[in-house]
């Protein structure tokens, strides 16, 4: 599987934009992104997912770089009901298919 | 809407005993995912099935098994049950034209003493 990295922690204000960054530079040509979130003391939830363009929904945007190396998945207007840690997965669409969590970032959201 | 159930929220088992874990998915989907998600820990995938046969292996013990029954619903079954496995369990659930989305439960936590 892909690798991504991502910073452990970021910390932002309520109301403002967060830019969350995923570094994917081993991805191949038939590799979707994926964000999830997991709130405390819940089960991961899915955010968004893109393979070239950038892709929006009621929930995020997603910006992918033109060579797909990076990411970054954007919260328009951070609520304290937004931290959580965000996760960054590479995984191909074919059938069932599983998703494997590496580390990833503790948003804090400020109020 | 509906969401992925599983059965029960909480259990507490003693070393060296065993413990099954229930998976209701959401109504429709057919395939179900278990991941193990360890104390300060990112989830871990298990096992999964898809329209009732085993379609993916990931880090599960040989102590564990599980299976899909004819209505979709999915058991965990782990044995000789060790310390090592209080976590909490996740069960997943996808829709197989959108395998892109997991929907997960609560989850099960257990703990081993």
């Amino acid at each position: 599987d892909a690798k991504t990295t991502q910073p452990n922690s970021m910390e932002s204000n309520e109301e403002e934009p967060v830019h969350l960054p995923c570094n994917h530079s081993t991805i191949s040509g038939t590799d979707y992104i994926h964000w999830y979130r997991q709130l405390p003391s819940q089960g991961p939830e899915y955010v968004i997912h893109g393979l070239t363009s950038n892709v929006n929904n009621r929930m995020a945007s997603l910006a992918i770089a033109e060579d797909r190396k990076s990411s970054t998945l954007i919260l328009h207007r951070a609520t304290l009901r937004d931290a959580a840690v965000y996760y960054c997965i590479l995984s191909v669409i074919q059938g069932a298919q599983k998703l494997v969590f590496g580390q990833g970032t503790r948003l804090t959201i400020n109020p | 809407a509906a969401g992925v159930i599983q059965s029960p929220r909480h259990l507490i088992k003693e070393k060296r005993e065993t413990a099954t874990l229930k998976c209701y998915p959401i109504p429709r989907h057919d395939t179900v995912y278990w991941y193990q998600q360890g104390p300060g820990q990112d989830p871990q995938f298990l096992i999964s099935f898809y329209e009732k046969m085993q379609s993916d292996k990931g880090s599960i013990p040989d102590r564990f098994s599980a299976q899909q029954f004819s209505d979709y619903h999915s058991e965990l079954n782990m044995s000789s049950l060790e310390l090592g496995d209080s976590a909490l369990y996740f069960c997943a659930s996808s829709f197989k034209t959108e395998h892109e989305k997991l929907f997960f439960g609560s989850g099960t936590q257990l703990s081993v003493l």
